[in-house]
């Protein structure tokens, strides 16, 4: 049971340039949530999902773009890397929260540097 | 807006004492409280989950409280060890947005010297 799944786990890219990162969890949750980490302010909510083909914005969605085509994976995209992008990005996934007592699940996360 | 803050951001202690650390927010409307460890280079793991209607929640030499009404939570290691030595945050689960949004402290850095 690998749980939750981040790719890559590094990468370095230059100002401008796109990517996507790939989230994917193996016990069937509904919720799937993006974070960014950066020293001193904890983790924030970029953009969560709460089914197949649903997106929401979280807390700090600019320059961010996701896709849930899949129940399993959640793909956060970069269209254009900035400097300030440069953080630790974290994948977490739950059970539905209806019931709103359902702890997340999270990965070991991404470091992308913007240069 | 819901603020969660955590004191100290750094604490050291040696092997054996038993500690304390703090956890409060800013708006008490919340359905849950978790506490997590983070170690270097890795992902959060939970470790303690308590409802907004429990007053504390136990885990082997892991207890955390909740006051609600005063906004606060404490998560207290008994007999620390030296694999305690992690970061540890706290979580909030506001009442509004339908995912029910987390929002976290910054953490405590915790070294327990052997």
């Amino acid at each position: 049971n690998a749980g939750v799944t981040q790719t890559p786990k590094f990468r370095v890219l230059k100002t401008g340039q796109s990517m996507t990162l790939l989230c994917a969890q193996d016990m069937n949750h509904e919720y799937m949530y993006w974070y960014r980490q950066d020293p001193g302010m904890g983790l924030r909510l970029i953009h969560y999902s709460v089914g197949e083909g649903t997106t929401a914005k979280g807390e700090v969605p600019d320059g961010y773009n996701v896709s849930r085509l899949k129940k399993q994976n959640f793909l956060l995209g970069l269209e254009s890397a900035a400097p300030s992008q440069t953080s630790v990005y974290f994948c977490a996934s739950s059970y539905s929260t209806r019931g709103v007592n359902q702890p997340q699940h999270f990965g070991d996360g991404t470091r992308l540097s913007i240069l | 807006k819901q603020e969660v803050t955590q004191i100290p951001a750094a604490l050291s202690v040696p092997e054996g004492e038993n500690l304390v650390l703090n956890c409060s927010f800013t708006d008490s409307a919340i359905y849950n409280l978790q506490w997590f460890r983070q170690d270097p280079g890795k992902g959060l793991t939970s470790l303690l989950l308590i409802q907004s209607s429990q007053r504390e929640q136990t885990s082997g030499r892991l207890n955390a409280s909740l006051d609600k009404s005063s906004g606060r939570s404490t998560l207290y290691i008994a007999a620390s060890q030296p694999g305690d030595s992690a970061t540890y945050l706290c979580a909030v689960r506001g009442s509004s947005g339908s995912a029910r949004q987390l929002t976290f402290g910054s953490g405590t850095q915790l070294t327990v010297l052997p």
